[in-house]
């Protein structure tokens, strides 16, 4: 079964940091590019970050706060967030995206991991 | 950046009628491969958001086909030819021509 698996969310200080990870299973994880998105609460979906398998991505919202990073061998997918503010507070899904360069759709998605931010 | 707008915002519908959610971009989605980089999600209550439609018209694995996608250019829709209890949730139309991708404000569809 194809699968992905968030974890690292939890309640964190104004200011602080924390590192999400998403790990893959079911599929060749090496082949996909890989997306993290978020929802805060009572406001859509956006898009936070994106990773290739030589490109990373970012929203305006996050840029110079938070890095995509990936670990092959291990299958996972990691975020890590800096500065966070309350408008961080959100529940982070990862997707899964592209692979060898067609795009049919972020067509997997975890469960989510919620991060909140307060003091 | 892409900015993308849908309307409506809100949507009642009876079950067994007809639903239509229209999608615009503020610029072209088209890649150079001929599709459209327009995807339309759902995000039932509870769960997590599931791909229906990419490409602006393809179905997504295990969709229904009472759901369907179409347009061109700038200017999207999904229609439901059929509502079913089940559809209840938000949808967004969702831009995969920038990376990372942007998403409308979503449709909340709520059944009558």
């Amino acid at each position: 079964e194809v699968q992905l698996v968030e974890s690292g969310g939890g309640l964190v200080q104004p200011g602080g940091s924390l590192r999400l990870s998403c790990e893959g299973s079911g599929f060749i994880f090496t082949d996909y590019s890989m997306y993290w998105l978020r929802q805060a609460p009572g406001k859509g979906l956006e898009c936070v970050s994106a990773i290739s398998a030589t490109r990373t991505y970012y929203a305006d919202s996050v840029k110079g706060r938070f890095t995509v990073s990936r670990d092959n061998s291990k299958n996972t997918l990691y975020l890590q967030m800096d500065s966070l503010t309350d408008e961080d507070m959100a529940v982070y899904y990862c997707a899964r995206g592209d692979t060898a360069g067609h795009y049919y759709g972020l067509d997997v998605w975890g469960h989510g991991t919620t991060v909140t931010v307060s003091s | 950046d892409i900015v993308m707008t849908q309307s409506p915002l809100s949507l009642s519908v009876t079950p067994g009628e007809p639903a239509s959610i229209s999608c615009r971009s503020s610029q072209s989605l088209l890649y150079y491969s001929g599709n459209y980089y327009l995807d339309w999600y759902l995000h039932k209550p509870g769960q997590s958001p599931q791909l229906l439609i990419y490409w602006g018209s393809k179905r997504a694995s295990g969709v229904p086909d009472r759901f369907s996608g179409s347009g061109s250019g700038t200017d999207f829709t999904l229609r439901i030819s059929r509502v079913e209890a089940e559809d209840v949730g938000v949808y967004y139309c969702m831009q995969a021509l920038q990376v990372p991708g942007t998403f409308g404000p979503g449709t909340k569809l709520e059944i009558k």
